[in-house]
Parts: structure tokens; sequence; C-alpha cells
């Protein structure tokens, strides 16, 4: 079993739909969850972090925890063609030394 | 403010040449990594630094050393390529100040080995 998975899609929406993006991750002790963006052929730059069960909401941007099933997942709102990309998922046991675990990453595509 | 940079952007290599990747960061990072990242294995962590003078290997370490030259430096070394080895390598740096965890990457080298 992979520490962190996700469905590598692609994932396709009309753009000013929902998108939900899912991971799920196999060691309980993780404590960091992250969610970065990449563009094709750029680097990963993060846009959301979330550390405590529940929602954390940034904009059009929410991310969803949930340690007891071990899922996370970002929603994107209004999602736009500029949104398209691939979105890692990445967790981080309970040390900060701990390595950040990726995954393989969903790529979406929005359709205008 | 460069943040992470990489050298070189690209090359091309002949199995068994070495080759060393440079990168530093001018954020004042105690952390660096090395990832390399291939068609639908994500990003797969080599070796990384914690703090200077720190190097610990990673998930696919086999065929490369690295050298944490000072703070700002860190550098990966191929001493004989593989075709195994043709990827997208991302340096990255990381505060690592209570569990934050935001790793800021470089652009990337492409590294294709014939």
């Amino acid at each position: 079993q992979k520490e962190v998975e996700q469905n590598s899609g692609p994932l396709s929406v009309p753009e000013g739909a929902i998108a939900s993006l899912n991971c799920t991750y196999s060691d309980r002790g993780s404590q960091s969850f992250f969610w970065y963006r990449q563009y094709s052929g750029k680097s990963p730059e993060l846009i959301m972090s979330i550390y405590s069960n529940g929602d954390k909401e940034d904009g059009r941007f929410t991310a969803q925890l949930n340690k007891a099933s071990q899922y996370v997942s970002l929603l994107i709102r209004d999602s736009q063609p500029s949104d398209s990309a691939t979105y890692l998922c990445a967790v981080r046991g309970w040390s900060a030394t701990n390595k950040l675990i990726f995954g393989t990453g969903t790529l979406l595509a929005v359709q205008p | 403010n460069a943040g992470v940079t990489q050298t070189p952007k690209f090359q091309v290599l002949k199995t068994g040449q070495s080759m060393t990747l440079q990168c530093a960061q001018d954020m004042n990072h105690n952390s660096m990594y090395w990832y390399r990242q291939d068609p639908g294995m994500g990003l797969r962590l080599i070796y990384y630094s914690a703090s200077e003078g720190t190097t610990d290997k990673g998930e696919v370490p086999n065929g490369y050393n690295v050298s944490r030259l000072n703070k700002r430096e860190f550098s990966l070394r191929l001493e004989s390529a593989a075709p195994s080895q043709t990827s997208v390598y991302f340096c990255a740096s990381s505060e690592n100040r209570g569990n934050t965890g935001e790793l800021f990457f470089g652009e990337g080298s492409r590294l294709t080995v014939l």
C-alpha cells in the first residue's frame, strides 16, 4: 500500500463547477497535510495546509481533514480554466523532521 | 528575492558520465531536499538535509550522493549516470520551524541519460 494515495485522473469539470480532489494516507501518526498545485512543466507550489480535523477555507479553496478515516480532500469552488493543473497531496508525520511524503497527484482539467 | 535556484536547467548525459546538480536558497532555511519526479510516480525524495552539516537518505538514494556545502547550498551528484536516472529533479527548502512543512521548490532540472 502506498503511503499517500490519489486518483491520477484526469478529473474533468466544467468551468464554474466544484472540483473535488481526494487523498488517503496510511500512517495514522501523520499530523500535517498539504495540497500543492503543479502546472505542466513547472515546480509545485503550496496552496493549502491543514493540521486539525474539519474544514479550512482560503478563498475558493477548502481543505477537509478526517484523521479517523485517514482522508484529506481539496474542494475548488467556481473552478476556472486557470485551475487546470496537477494537484499533489503531501503528508508529514508528527515531527518537523519527518519527511514530507507526496502522492502521485491528480490531474484536473477545467473545461471552458 | 530569488528563492531556490537550481542549475543546470537541462542536461544530457551519456551512460557512465558524472555530473553535479547545484542548488542554492536565499531564504535562510535550515532544511533542504532533493526530489525526482517521474511520470506516474509523483515526487520521490532522494536525500535531504535537516540542517547544515547533516544529510539523510530518502526513498530512492541509490546512485546519488549529496553535499550540504553550507546553509545555502545543497548539491546532488550522479557518479555514474544510468538511463534510469532520466528524470526531472527538484531541489526544495523549508524553514521547518514548528511543523509548518511548506516546501519552496526550485524550477527543476531536466536530466536525460542516453
